[in-house]
Parts: structure tokens; C-alpha cells; sequence
């Protein structure tokens, strides 16, 4: 069965510092690959996608993936955290069909400190 | 454009009460998602519309949760009766879908209604 793995619950990193946040994934075939991103009271909001080609994907807000298919990671990483980034992160897998379903990972919720 | 919209944005209701919410999906999305997402989870997927169909509703407690999309746009999903650990938030999502891989249709979020059953 496939599943989504977010190793870190929970990351703080100064304002300006850079922030990686971890996704490793199960599943028989490389699937499409999500990250979104969730503020206190809003919906989810979709940061990236990656579905084929160039495995460094660029997504809104200055965030950027990489896809690193031995390792079955799809981790997210941004330069310079800024506070409004403050949130709480999901990656989500679907599969390369009409059979769609994304699955999610727990989520990381991320603390900006000044 | 607007996005999507859920109503309410919070219930509190007691054990085996009944409740409903409400989504209006993005104008023209073809595709509706109901997501359940327990605190301190990620969203599961209860059920998929596409128009006014059911595609997959696997995963939703049909002893007690039933979804409906009348005339391929608003939806709505009701729990009855509500037990205890149906408090989470529930998300619905819309895509335009369908297309050719159903996967690479990006899904936008509403906002989602917080439920706390007591």
C-alpha cells in the first residue's frame, strides 16, 4: 500500500535562515508528487507539483523540490524563511492513472522565529 | 475567480446529533473531493464527485456518512448520527477534471468546516 512519510512534526528556523522540510514516499511506481501548504484557518494551498521531466521543480512563494527517485524522496526547501511562511506543510502522492487519490503525509508544522 | 466555498466554518454539535456542510466548487470544475482531516493528520479522502457522480467513496463510513451532488455543482455531507471521533476539520477541494490522467489535475481547497462533536 502506499504511504507518505513526514519525518519532522514540527521545525522552527529563524527568520532569513533556510528551511528543508523531509518527504519520503512508498509505492509501487513513482507517483505524482504534491507539496501543499496549510495557514492557521485556510485551506490547503498547492505549492508544487511534480509529475515528469527536470527532477528540481520550482513552486509559488520562492519554495522549490527535489525529486530523488532512489531515495523516494520529494524533499521541500526555501533559501530565506520569511514569517509568513509560518504554516503547516503536507506532501501528497497520487497515482499515474484515472485511479486518483491522493494520499497525505502527517504535515510538518513550521515556527518562524524572529 | 472565486475560490471554493464551505459552510459553516464551525459546528459544534453533541453525540449522535446529525449535521451537514455545504460546498460550492470553483465555477466549471467538473471534479468535487470531500476530505476528512483529523487533528494532527493529513486530509483523507472521503468521497470523489465527477459531475454529479460518484467516482470512488472507498473510504467514507457509509453507515452513518452520506455525500450528495445535485445537478453537478453544489454539494453537501452529512454525518447521522455523529459520534465522538468524527470532530476533525472537513475539507472540500475541486479540480476541473476530468482529463486524460485524472492525477494531474491540480485540486483547490476550501476552507474547511471545523466540527467538534461533544
Amino acid at each position: 500500500a502506499q504511504s507518505v512519510t513526514q519525518p519532522d512534526i514540527h521545525i522552527t528556523v529563524s527568520e532569513g535562515a533556510s528551511l528543508e522540510l523531509r518527504c519520503n514516499y512508498s509505492y509501487g511506481a513513482t507517483p505524482y508528487l504534491f507539496w501543499y501548504v496549510q495557514s492557521p484557518g485556510q485551506g490547503l494551498q498547492l505549492l508544487l507539483k511534480y509529475f515528469s521531466g527536470d527532477t528540481l521543480v520550482q513552486g509559488i512563494k520562492g519554495f522549490e523540490a527535489e525529486f530523488k527517485r532512489s531515495q523516494s524522496s520529494f524533499n521541500l526547501r526555501k533559501p530565506s524563511v520569511h514569517w509568513s511562511d509560518a504554516a503547516e506543510y503536507f506532501c501528497a502522492v497520487g497515482p499515474r492513472s484515472n485511479d486518483y487519490k491522493l494520499s497525505f503525509g502527517a504535515g510538518t508544522t513550521v515556527t518562524v522565529r524572529a | 475567480e472565486a475560490g471554493v466555498a464551505q459552510s459553516p466554518r464551525y459546528k459544534i454539535i453533541e453525540k449522535r446529533q446529525s449535521v451537514a456542510f455545504w460546498c460550492n466548487p470553483i465555477s466549471g470544475h467538473a471534479t468535487l473531493y470531500w476530505y476528512q482531516q483529523i487533528l494532527g493528520q493529513g486530509p483523507k479522502l472521503l468521497i470523489q464527485f465527477q459531475n454529479n457522480g460518484v467516482v470512488d467513496d472507498s473510504q467514507l463510513p457509509k453507515d452513518r456518512f452520506s455525500a450528495e451532488r445535485l445537478k453537478g455543482v453544489d454539494s453537501t455531507l452529512k454525518i447521522q448520527p455523529a459520534k465522538l471521533e468524527d470532530s476533525a476539520v472537513y475539507l472540500c477541494a475541486s479540480s476541473p477534471g476530468p482529463t486524460k490522467t485524472t492525477s494531474t489535475d491540480t485540486q483547490y481547497f476550501g476552507p474547511g468546516t471545523r466540527l467538534t462533536v461533544l
